[in-house]
């Protein structure tokens, strides 16, 4: 069964740069059709969907959130990172990893759902 | 981007009763919606993609419907471990993905 988990620092200074880590475990991060996603959630509020990227380096940005973000996959580690540029308080919030399972069909993307998350790591935007 | 929210924000129901919640959309996502449930401390788990296509693992209490802007979760009989807060997202138009803004579930 695979296991999604989040790592990287905690506390981040403004205008640095946040970086996290998913390590994927329980199988590896090249079998399938899968996108490897990144999700946010202020405390108390909803979800804000970051990004997500493929095995092939494919990737999707929140646009909102295209300036500041990169995604990259190491399959030889089994895990994808994200960072965020520029950070500000407004950053701060639970960070999600979670896997999107789905498959094209010619120019269609067929979604099942984002069916499995990391447990998530809590990241402080403060100096 | 499309908008999505949900109502009530807050809903009680005792235990043993039938809990309907809602979803709207800005605007059309068709059948592309998906609903989650977070429960406090923990990450939100799927439920049901398609509408109404329950995911793997997720008992029958549970079921989903609608299409186009408006969509209900429905849960049959609530258990103990169903109080907790549900978010619906589309993925008709991205990106991004969007989601609700959650309707807590909480007990009468």
């Amino acid at each position: 069964q695979v296991q999604l988990q989040e790592s990287g620092p905690r506390l981040v200074k403004p205008s640095q740069t946040l970086s996290l880590t998913c390590t994927v475990s329980g199988g590896s991060i090249s079998s399938g059709t899968y996108y490897w996603t990144w999700i946010r959630q202020p405390a108390g509020k909803g979800l804000e969907w970051i990004g997500r990227i493929n095995t092939s380096g494919n990737t999707n940005y929140n646009p909102s959130l295209k300036s500041r973000v990169t995604l990259s996959v190491d399959t030889s580690k089994n895990q994808f990172s994200l960072k965020l540029n520029s950070v500000t308080a407004a950053d701060t919030a639970m960070y999600y990893c979670a896997r999107d399972r789905g498959e094209w069909d010619l120019l269609y993307y067929f979604f099942y759902g984002l069916d499995v998350w990391g447990q998530g790591t809590t990241v402080t935007v403060s100096s | 981007e499309i908008v999505m929210t949900q109502s009530p924000a807050t809903l009680s129901v005792s235990p043993g009763e039938r809990a309907t919640l809602s979803c709207r959309a800005s605007q059309s996502v068709s059948s592309s919606l998906a609903w989650y449930q977070q429960k406090p401390g923990q990450a939100p788990r799927l439920l049901i993609y398609g509408a109404s296509t329950r995911a793997t693992g997720i008992p029958a209490r549970f079921s989903g419907s609608g299409s186009g802007t408006d969509f209900i979760l429905t849960i049959s009989s609530l258990q103990s471990e169903d109080f907790a807060v549900y978010y619906c997202q589309q993925y008709k138009d991205w990106p991004p993905y969007t989601f609700g803004q959650g309707t807590k579930l909480e007990i009468k």
